[in-house]
């Protein structure tokens, strides 16, 4: 059974940089089938997509955070990475990592979530 | 970016009724490439439906999907009390991805 098991700090001060880590069990990080990704969902909000990554290190990024973020990973430890710098209070949120399948020409439907982790911006 | 309205924003039901939660899209989504979930508090959002009619693996076919172009369905037959829950649409036709605001199925 494939899981997806979010890391790093619960509390980032303004203006430093957000960055947490994934990893991935039950299955292999370098299949080609898939995209690895993340997503987050303020306190009581709805979802917004981070951005994804391919085995081959290819990245998407959602424009209004492209300015901000990069996603890696590490098909040696089976682990991909989210860095979101000069984080503000709007940046605190359940951070969720998550597994993309692929379609046609692109990415597709997220099949896999990690349970979240809530990152809270503050000093 | 393509944006989703859900409506309703709440639905109060009873268990054994039927529920119809509505996804609107701003732009025509690419090939039906539209996928509902599910989120129970305190938990991770759960695939239900992809490809705007196909269900995930596991899921009981009391779910169905349906619609196409800019106007999508998710109908829940016969609602059982673990269905209480909030329901996201999300488009992966186009970057970025992008999913709706919710609509919470609540108990009546």
């Amino acid at each position: 059974q494939l899981q997806l098991q979010e890391s790093g700090p619960g509390l980032v001060k303004p203006s430093e940089t957000l960055s947490l880590t994934c990893t991935v069990s039950g299955g292999s990080i370098s299949s080609s089938s898939y995209y690895w990704g993340w997503i987050r969902q303020p306190p009581g909000k709805g979802l917004e997509w981070i951005g994804i990554i391919y085995y081959d290190g290819s990245p998407y990024y959602n424009p209004s955070l492209k300015s901000r973020i990069t996603i890696s990973v590490d098909t040696s430890k089976n682990q991909f990475s989210l860095k979101l710098n000069s984080v503000t209070a709007a940046d605190t949120a359940v951070y969720y990592c998550a597994r993309h399948t692929t379609r046609a020409r692109g990415v597709g439907a997220t099949d896999y979530w990690g349970q979240g982790t809530l990152v809270t911006v503050s000093s | 970016e393509i944006v989703l309205t859900q409506s309703p924003g709440t639905l109060s039901l009873s268990p054994g009724e039927r529920a119809t939660l509505s996804c609107r899209a701003s732009q025509s989504v690419s090939s039906s490439y539209l996928a509902w979930y599910q989120q129970k508090p305190g938990q991770a959002p759960r695939l239900l439906i992809y490809g705007a009619s196909s269900r995930a693996t596991g899921i009981p076919d009391r779910f169905s999907g349906s619609g196409s172009g800019t106007d999508f369905t998710l109908t829940i037959n016969r609602l059982e009390p673990e269905d209480f829950a909030v329901y996201y649409c999300q488009q992966y036709g186009s970057s970025p991805l992008t999913f709706g605001g919710g609509t919470k199925v609540e108990i009546k």
